[in-house]
């Protein structure tokens, strides 16, 4: 059973296109994330929803509008695709705690490629 | 200033060998910790939490200073397995992970 699970694995566009990916847990845990790795490799967060409420988001441009049904769900829109936009885009989820917060678990990552 | 500071590496290693990969955090309300291992092409994965008192996994021990806001992870007998990178997580605000730039492990024969 996979915890974290986000489609599609591999996303080509061209620029100036939309796409969406999407994401699903099933951990029942209240916080959902969506974080950037670049070409360097380090993961930056994007978003956070914390029982289908946005929490966090961080100065990410606009064409970035996350949407989350329901606490198990966080999808991620990208209207009018850049070049800068390539970069594998992961989606995570964890659990608050009294004390912080369990460990995040990762799905697979989406590689984006705009072409 | 980064949340989260490592030294990116590599750390080219022989099996059987110790290695040690250091970490220091910005922020002092920091709550929880961890080490996650990213193999090429793949999903982050937790490691370990490290805890206040220091704690061992196998082969794996973890440190933290909150005092020097310092984090280290600590492999003893290398294997070639253990090569891949290594992230150093910090969370606070219960909600938000900041991860390190990552640590990359080459463990050769």
């Amino acid at each position: 059973d996979t915890a974290v699970s986000q489609t599609p694995k591999y996303l080509v566009t061209q620029m100036g296109n939309d796409k969406s990916i999407k994401c699903e847990q099933n951990l029942g845990h209240d916080t959902m994330y969506w974080y950037k790795q670049d070409s360097k490799k380090f993961l930056k967060i994007m978003f956070s929803y914390n029982n289908k409420e946005l929490i966090i988001n961080e100065t990410v441009p606009n064409r970035f509008s996350p949407k989350s049904p329901d606490k198990a769900h966080l999808n991620l829109h990208i209207n009018s695709l850049e070049l800068g936009d390539s970069a594998v885009y992961f989606c995570a989820s964890s659990q608050v705690l009294g004390s912080g917060s369990t460990e995040a678990f990762f799905g697979q990552g989406t590689r984006l490629t705009v072409v | 200033r980064k949340e989260v500071e490592q030294d990116p590496g590599p750390f080219n290693v022989p099996e059987g060998a110790t290695v040690a990969f250091n970490c220091t955090y910005s922020n002092s309300a920091s709550q929880s910790f961890f080490w996650y291992r990213q193999d090429c092409r793949k999903e982050p994965k937790l490691l370990m939490s490290v805890y206040s008192s220091g704690n061992e996994d196998g082969r794996f021990t973890a440190q933290l200073n909150r005092a020097s806001q310092y984090i280290s992870l600590l492999i003893r007998d290398s294997k070639l397995s253990d090569s891949a990178t290594y992230l150093c997580v910090v969370n606070h605000n219960f909600n938000k992970f900041y991860f390190g730039s990552g640590t990359k492990l080459n463990v050769k024969p």
